[in-house]
C-alpha cells in the first residue's frame, strides 16, 4: 500500500499522560500536514511541513503539542500532559510540490481517547 | 479563525434523487476543494476548482466555483447508496487550510 499511513489507529490514554503519533506520507511527497477532527466537525488545520521545515502552525497547536519531521520523511505529533479535550481524530495528509493548492492525500487517522 | 459554512448539515434522500449542497465563506478563496469522508477513514478529494465561475464534473458529481469566490456548490446526480458519507468543502488561505463542518448524506435504497 503506497498511501499515507498512520500509527497507531487508536490510542486510549489517561489524562496527564504523553502520547505520540506517527505519520508516514506517500513516498516523495514533500509536504506533510496535521489536522485534528472532532465529532461532527471538519478537520482543523494544526501545522504543516515542507520537507523537514515546519512552516506554519495554528493557534490550536498549544505548547503541549509538538510536531517533528526530522528527515523530511515521516512525522511525529506528540501531545504532552493530555487533557480530555484532546480527544479527537488526528489526521495526517501529504502532497507533492511547493504549492498549497496541490492535492492532499489523507491517512486514515489516529483516534485519541483521553480518559 | 476562518469559517466555511456548509448547508445543509445533513440530508436524507431516496436512491436516484439528485443532491445539492453549498459552502460559503466571508473570505475570498482562490481554490475550492470538495472532499468525501467515510466512517473511520480520512477525507478523499472529489473535485478541485481553481477559477471563479469554473464548473467541473467528476462522474455524477458536478461542482462550481462561485463568481464572488466566496462560495461553491456541489451537486450529485442520481444518488446511489455508496454516496453515503460526509462531504466537506475546503480551501487554502494564508498558508493554512480550512474545512467546512460538512454535509452528512444519507441515501435510502
Amino acid at each position: 500500500d503506497t498511501g499515507v499511513s498512520q500509527n497507531p489507529r487508536h490510542k486510549i490514554t489517561k489524562r496527564g499522560q504523553n502520547v505520540t503519533f506517527r505519520c508516514d506520507p506517500i513516498s516523495e511527497h514533500n509536504r506533510l500536514y496535521w489536522y485534528r477532527q472532532t465529532l461532527g466537525q471538519g478537520p482543523e488545520f494544526l501545522t504543516y511541513f515542507q520537507n523537514e521545515a515546519q512552516l506554519e502552525k495554528s493557534r490550536l497547536l498549544s505548547d503541549r503539542f509538538s510536531a517533528e519531521r526530522p528527515k523530511g520523511s515521516f512525522s511525529t505529533l506528540e501531545i504532552q500532559r493530555t487533557e480530555q479535550g484532546d480527544s479527537a481524530m488526528y489526521l495526517c495528509a501529504s502532497s507533492f510540490g511547493t504549492s498549497e493548492y496541490n492535492e492532499q492525500f489523507f491517512g486514515p487517522g489516529t483516534r485519541l481517547t483521553v480518559l | 479563525g476562518q469559517q466555511l459554512n456548509q448547508s445543509p448539515q445533513s440530508m436524507f434522500i431516496q436512491e436516484g434523487e439528485d443532491v445539492s449542497m453549498n459552502c460559503t465563506s466571508s473570505s475570498i478563496f482562490n481554490t475550492w476543494l470538495w472532499y468525501k469522508q467515510e466512517p473511520g477513514e480520512g477525507p478523499v478529494l472529489l473535485i478541485a476548482l481553481y477559477k471563479a465561475g469554473e464548473l467541473t464534473s467528476n462522474g455524477r458529481l458536478t461542482a462550481q466555483f462561485g463568481i464572488t469566490r466566496k462560495d461553491s456548490f456541489l451537486n450529485i446526480s442520481a444518488s446511489i447508496p455508496s454516496d453515503v458519507g460526509i462531504y466537506f468543502c475546503a480551501g487554502p488561505l494564508f498558508n493554512k487550510f480550512y474545512f467546512g463542518s460538512g454535509t452528512k448524506l444519507n441515501v435510502k435504497p
